[in-house]
């Protein structure tokens, strides 16, 4: 089945550590995306990938770090310096930047 | 200033009836795209609709038909014969221009209830 694949679904951390996020995909899309959403509130775009090796800063980047090495993959790390990290993450990807973008499962993240 | 404005917070509808979902959006991009997913309380995503800015008619999919209406700078997402599994949010979005990913704005979001 193609799809795309976050993982873990829960994820609890210390406040203080960094935090890699799983994404993976087998559509064979070239763009790649990650949001955040938050209670009540839409989704704002973290970081978003058009090609292998290429990564873009979205509205809200500041605390976070992408890599894209492969076609398949693009985790996304948290790290210490994101104030408020406790949020849901959505993964997505299209098969260009400009078709429908496809989501994974998500990921809550809580940090205490 | 806001680029996708949904109006309505929470909406109710009776199972089997017709609701519609308003969206308004602004660019001054001749060129844009429009999408309604859907969020049921899982989270998931779910990509319901698309309409291209210089599409003639207006999209539909199964239950789901976007009603267009490009001089107001609106496209209402029409969801006939309501089902139960139709209570989620509903988010609209709009990509601009041609070139970058960055420019995929999504709006607030719409409850939305069906009540049997």
């Amino acid at each position: 089945d193609g799809g795309i694949t976050q993982s873990p679904k829960y994820l609890f951390r210390k406040e203080g550590q960094n935090v890699t996020l799983s994404c993976e995909q087998n559509l064979n899309h070239d763009a790649m995306y990650w949001y955040r959403q938050d209670p009540g509130q839409g989704l704002r775009l973290i970081y978003y990938s058009q090609i292998v090796n290429d990564f873009q800063k979205g509205d809200i980047a500041e605390g976070y770090s992408v890599s894209r090495e492969k076609k398949e993959s693009f985790p996304l790390t948290v790290t210490s310096a994101q104030k408020n990290p406790t949020a849901f993450y959505l993964c997505a990807s299209s098969i260009t930047v400009l078709g429908e973008q496809y989501f994974g499962p998500g990921t809550r993240l809580t940090v205490t | 200033a806001q680029k996708i404005t949904q109006t309505q917070p929470g909406m109710f509808v009776q199972e089997k009836e017709a609701v519609t979902l308003d969206c308004t959006y602004d660019t001054s991009d001749p060129s844009y795209g429009l999408f309604w997913y859907k969020q049921p309380s899982s989270g998931e995503m779910i990509f319901l609709i698309y309409q291209g800015s210089y599409d003639q008619q207006n999209a539909t999919e199964g239950r789901y038909s976007l009603n267009f209406q490009k001089a107001r700078k609106s496209a209402n997402l029409v969801i006939s014969a309501s089902q139960l599994g139709d209570s989620a949010m509903y988010f609209c979005a709009m990509r601009e221009g041609a070139n970058y990913g960055q420019n995929f704005v999504f709006g607030p979001g719409t409850r939305l209830s069906v009540l049997p």
